[in-house]
Formats: structure tokens, sequence, C-alpha cells
């Protein structure tokens, strides 16, 4: 099974709302991220957790606040969002960040989002 | 850091023809070559992916070559389906660096039926 699963698929917030994206996976992956997919776009990495601890911000504005509660989950806070931010939320898992011989990573359905 | 291209960017052929998508990449230490076929409205699906001790990998229908003295690798669908169309990215990865997953532009495939 390489399931990542991702909550919700639809999310619609007006700009002063403080909402949450949810992502899990029971692969045993030590390492999760998050992605954002503009349409017509590849997605561009956001966050890579590591073993429960960030390990890579790629610049991303403090309104996106990504937690890792434990090794299956990772959530990512969301406040004060602006229309641009309009996107598609990938997360994703591979079993190590760093490993000799490589990792695959899987891609869970992502989470639409609206900012109004 | 790497930087991967992607051509071509669409790409329509009939039912039963083959389909080639090629990517070039910069960084010469990128060892790992995932490919992701992602359908309207859902996340990238790994169909198939090479290492770069490896020159070629078939599964079925998909086969991904390799060619680390050019830095390109090439994706081939046999016999394609309607099914198969949705847009292709190809990736590249340092694995013993910083993992970061770097994507090509992607190519829009439609199979005419």
């Amino acid at each position: 099974d390489t399931e990542v699963t991702q909550t919700p698929k639809h999310l619609v917030m007006g700009m002063t709302n403080k909402k949450s994206l949810k992502c899990e996976q029971h692969m045993g992956h030590r390492a999760m991220y998050w992605y954002k997919q503009k349409a017509k776009k590849p997605p561009e990495l956001m966050f890579v957790y590591s073993y429960e601890k960030l390990s890579i911000n790629e610049s991303v504005p403090s309104r996106f606040s990504p937690e890792c509660p434990n090794s299956s989950l990772l959530n990512l806070h969301l406040h004060a969002l602006q229309p641009e931010d309009s996107a598609l939320y990938l997360c994703a898992s591979s079993q190590t960040h760093k490993r000799t011989g490589g990792n695959t990573i899987y891609f869970g359905e992502g989470s639409w989002l609206t900012v109004v | 850091g790497e930087n991967v291209e992607q051509h071509p960017s669409t790409l329509s052929v009939q039912e039963g023809d083959s389909a080639v998508i090629k990517c070039t990449y910069s960084d010469s230490a990128s060892n790992y070559f995932p490919w992701y076929k992602q359908e309207l409205g859902k996340g990238p699906q790994l169909i198939i992916d090479i290492r770069s001790n490896v020159g070629e990998k078939k599964d079925q229908r998909i086969a991904v070559t390799l060619n680390k003295t050019a830095k390109h690798f090439s994706l081939h669908i046999t016999e394609t389906q309607p099914e198969d169309s949705a847009v292709y990215f190809c990736a590249a990865i340092l694995n013993f660096g910083n993992e970061k997953l770097t994507f090509g532009t992607g190519t829009r495939l439609t199979i005419i039926p």
C-alpha cells in the first residue's frame, strides 16, 4: 500500500480565516513533504520533514506553518492567506530523507484550496 | 541547483501508437529519475523510475531510458490507450544531497481514439 491521505479535498477560506490541511501515511516513511501546485505548473516544494524535524523550508511565507505531530501525520496551518495562495496543496512521503540508494516519493491526491 | 527541461509540452498520438517524452538534467550528480502521471484533479502518481546505475527499465507498456553521458532520460509508452491521457512530469533528485525533487515542466499527452 502506497497511500498518502489528505484532508480536506476542497477548502474555501477567507483571508482572515485560520484553517489546517492534514496528511497521513502509514507506510512507515520518515520523510514527509508539502508541495504547492498552480494550474499547468509542476509541483513546487514548500517544506520537508525528516524524522519529524523540519529540514527544508523553501523560504515559504510565515502565513504557512507546518507541523509534524508524529511520524505518520503532517499538518499545514494556514492563516491570513492571500487569493494568490489558491492552489493544489500536495503532501508526499518517502522512506527516508537522506539514504544511500535513493528513495521513492509518493504523493497524496491533494487539497484544493481557494482563498476568497 | 538542478534544472530539468522537458519536451514536448503537448503531445497528441493516435490510440495504439507510441509516445515518447524527453527530459534533460543539468547536475551530473543526480542519480534518481522518477516519472509521474497526473490526471485531472488528482495528485501525481509514480509510474516508473530509474536509478543512475541502470540504463533502461521496463514495466509492461512503459519504459524509461537513461543516458548519463548526455544527461537525458526518456519515457516511452507503447500501444497507447485513452486512459494514458494525462500530464506527465519527469523529475530528478540528488539522493546523496538535499533530496529536493526537481520537476520538469510537464507534457500534456492526449490519446486520440
